[in-house]
């Protein structure tokens, strides 16, 4: 099975800016989360999505967005760019929590979109 | 106030030398994993871990998760370069609407050849 694809690797913009950032999960994955790595803060949670529908937020503003399509194919957004949205944003794709006895959430990584500020 | 601890932040040792990363919470996780990230590249899960105390060994890899499952260590054996990177732990917490997981912030390993 082919991984999960972000596009594009590499993106700089100025302030002020948005940007739309795009991911492709691995085949059959019908749930998509976005993460923002910075070195001070580590991996934070952005948002998450199955089935089209956002079942999960992180404490970001409102200027990060994101949508999910029929196909599980996800974009992510942010308008107004400040430069500490400089980071690189990390989609992962999972089949979902899987409940049993214990609540079980792999989350397969793709290679990240290194996003520059200037 | 960070959820996962992960210690120590920084770790540089001498190929063959043996190591232990820590991770640790006040909270009690449902299942705990643990991710490799090299530079430029998104986390590679390595293992779940879902019993307490539960032990999983991968090649020289030793994961153990803590008996009260709030914390989780991963022992390296004869660490080599190709282990150089950013491990990570990440845990589930139970609970409705658990669609997230909890990261630690790390710990960077550099395995001197």
């Amino acid at each position: 099975k082919a991984g999960v694809t972000q596009t594009p690797r590499y993106l700089i913009k100025t302030r002020g800016q948005q940007v739309t950032l795009s991911c492709s999960p691995i085949s059959g994955h019908r749930s998509v989360s976005w993460y923002q790595q910075t070195p001070g803060q580590g991996l934070q949670f952005l948002f998450e999505y199955f089935s089209e529908t956002q079942r999960n937020k992180g404490n970001f503003p409102g200027r990060f967005s994101g949508r999910q399509f029929s196909n599980s194919r996800s974009e992510m957004n942010v308008s107004t760019l400040e430069l500490g949205d400089s980071a690189l944003y990390l989609c992962a794709s999972s089949l979902g929590p899987r409940s049993g006895q214990h609540l079980i959430y792999e989350q397969y990584f793709g290679p990240g979109t290194r996003l520059t500020v200037t | 106030t960070q959820l996962l601890e992960q210690s120590p932040q920084f770790l540089s040792i001498q190929e063959g030398e043996n190591l232990t990363v820590y991770c640790n919470s006040s909270s009690v996780f449902s299942s705990l994993q643990w991710y490799r990230q090299e530079p430029g590249e998104g986390p590679v899960l390595l293992v779940t871990v879902v019993t307490g105390g539960e032990v999983k060994k991968l090649k020289r890899l030793t994961f153990q998760f803590g008996d009260a499952r709030k914390d989780s260590s991963l022992h390296i054996t004869a660490a080599q370069p190709g282990d150089t990177g950013l491990y990570l732990c990440a845990g589930a917490l139970s609970g409705a609407g658990s669609y997230q997981l909890t990261f630690g912030k790390g710990t960077k390993l550099s395995v001197i050849p």
